[in-house]
């Protein structure tokens, strides 16, 4: 079983609507949470970055985590077109500083 | 501000050959340095975790022999693939973190072809 577990798509929503991505772990002992962008042949971006359970926002971009469900998200509301590309979602144990461990990867594509 | 910086982009090299890859924090000290391999459609691996002025760790099953790391600098780290052969083309992304932040901030990554 992979440490960190996430559909790998491909995601093809219409512009506009809202986009849930979700990744699942099995270590209880992470305790950073992180969701990055990748476009196609390049380098991951950092979107959010959340600390234990909760929920955090950012404009159009809301995290989740359940650290009780093992389970986090990433909520897009209003997605435009130029949102798609790969999301990645990704932990730690100390710190987003420290090793991280990555998803799979979502491949979401935004239709307008 | 940081920006990480890596050379070069791509590089198409023959069978046997060493290629090195840079990776540069442009704007700021970066005190540790990750390198990530990437297959394609497949999420980002750790080959090695890198502190400035000291031997580079890496992770299991990765050959320290053959992925050379050198963080020399504390801007600056080094990727030495050695005797290239076909199974390593990859893209080959470093990332860069600097005390007292809690963020990775990562290069555009390295194309790698072996031909």
């Amino acid at each position: 079983q992979k440490e960190v577990e996430q559909d790998p798509g491909p995601l093809s929503v219409p512009e506009g609507a809202i986009v849930s991505l979700n990744c699942t772990y099995s270590n209880s002992a992470f305790q950073y949470f992180m969701w990055y962008r990748q476009y196609s042949r390049k380098g991951p971006e950092l979107l959010m970055y959340t600390y234990s359970s909760g929920n955090k926002e950012d404009g159009r971009f809301t995290a989740q985590v359940d650290k009780s469900s093992k389970y986090i998200s990433l909520f897009i509301r209003d997605s435009q077109p130029s949102d798609s590309a790969t999301y990645l979602c990704a932990m730690s144990l100390t710190s987003s500083a420290s090793k991280i461990i990555f998803g799979s990867g979502t491949r979401l594509s935004i239709r307008p | 501000g940081a920006v990480v910086s890596q050379h070069p982009s791509w590089v198409i090299c023959k069978s046997g050959t060493s290629v090195k890859i840079e990776c540069r924090s442009l704007d700021f000290q970066a005190t540790t340095m990750f390198w990530y391999r990437q297959f394609p459609k497949q999420s980002l691996m750790l080959m090695a975790t890198s502190n400035e002025g000291s031997k580079a760790t890496y992770e299991q099953g990765v050959e320290k022999d053959k992925f050379l790391i050198n963080h020399a600098s504390l801007t600056l780290s080094t990727l030495t693939v050695t005797s290239a052969h076909p199974e390593d083309s990859s893209f080959y992304i470093c990332s860069a973190s600097r005390r007292g932040t809690e963020t990775q901030y990562f290069g555009p990554g390295t194309r790698l072809l072996v031909l």
